[in-house]
């Protein structure tokens, strides 16, 4: 059984940083592009980023594109979102996700992650 | 960039059945992915490029796809069926995951 546990969310200000990360088991975690999604406060959801399996290739939303970045170590089965210059726009429920390999979709979700950015 | 649209909410009685819709430009040529959301919880996974259902969903739940809309189908309606549900495609011009704005179900 597939599990992904996010963990490293809290309350910042805006302007500051701060750095997500997604623990996997239960699967061969290297095979699989790994996704950020998010959900601001009552509100839908928004695809943030994928990593291809080997972390050679990274896409992210015209929202976040270069105040995120997304990583992983495969030797350690963990997903990573760091996250510079957050504003109260990013503020939400962060969920990591498992893509199935040949149908671009999201097969496993975490439980997700809350960020409050708010002076 | 591409565009899913979602009526924000339906309404249906136990037993009967919700129509939920999608639309996108030419939305038919992409593969579309349905999503339940309960409330405080992950979404899940319901239905997969237009109408396959993963193992453990329901029959209830069907899904197609033809011209710029594609819907999502909820037969015999239950209690439990009460969430948000999303569609999503993968835009491969831009390499980018879309997700539709998502669909309230109210069970009367």
């Amino acid at each position: 059984q597939v599990q992904l546990v996010e963990s490293g969310g809290g309350v910042v200000q805006p302007g500051t940083s701060l750095r997500l990360s997604c623990a996997a088991s239960g699967v061969t975690f290297s095979t699989y592009p790994m996704h950020w999604v998010r959900q601001a406060p009552g509100k839908g959801l928004e695809w943030v980023a994928v990593i291809s399996h080997d972390g050679g290739n990274e896409y992210y939303a015209d929202s976040v594109k270069g105040r995120f970045t997304i990583s992983r170590d495969n030797s350690k089965s963990t997903l990573y979102l760091q996250m510079h210059s957050l504003t109260v726009e990013d503020t939400g429920v962060y969920y990591c996700a498992r893509d199935r390999l040949i149908t671009r979709l999201f097969e496993d979700w975490g439980q997700g992650t809350l960020v409050t950015v708010s002076s | 960039s591409y565009v899913l649209t979602q009526p924000p909410s339906v309404s249906v009685a136990p037993g009967q059945t919700a129509r939920l819709t999608c639309g996108g430009n030419n939305i038919e040529s992409f593969g579309v992915h349905w999503y339940q959301q309960k409330s405080g919880q992950a979404p899940v996974l319901v239905v997969y490029d237009d109408s396959d259902r993963p193992s453990g969903i329901p029959e209830r739940f069907s899904g197609s796809n033809s011209g710029n809309t594609a819907t999502l189908t909820i037969s015999r309606v239950e209690a439990g069926d009460e969430a948000d549900y999303y569609c999503q495609v993968w835009d491969r011009n831009t390499d980018h995951y879309v997700f539709g704005t998502g669909t309230k179900v109210t069970v009367l």
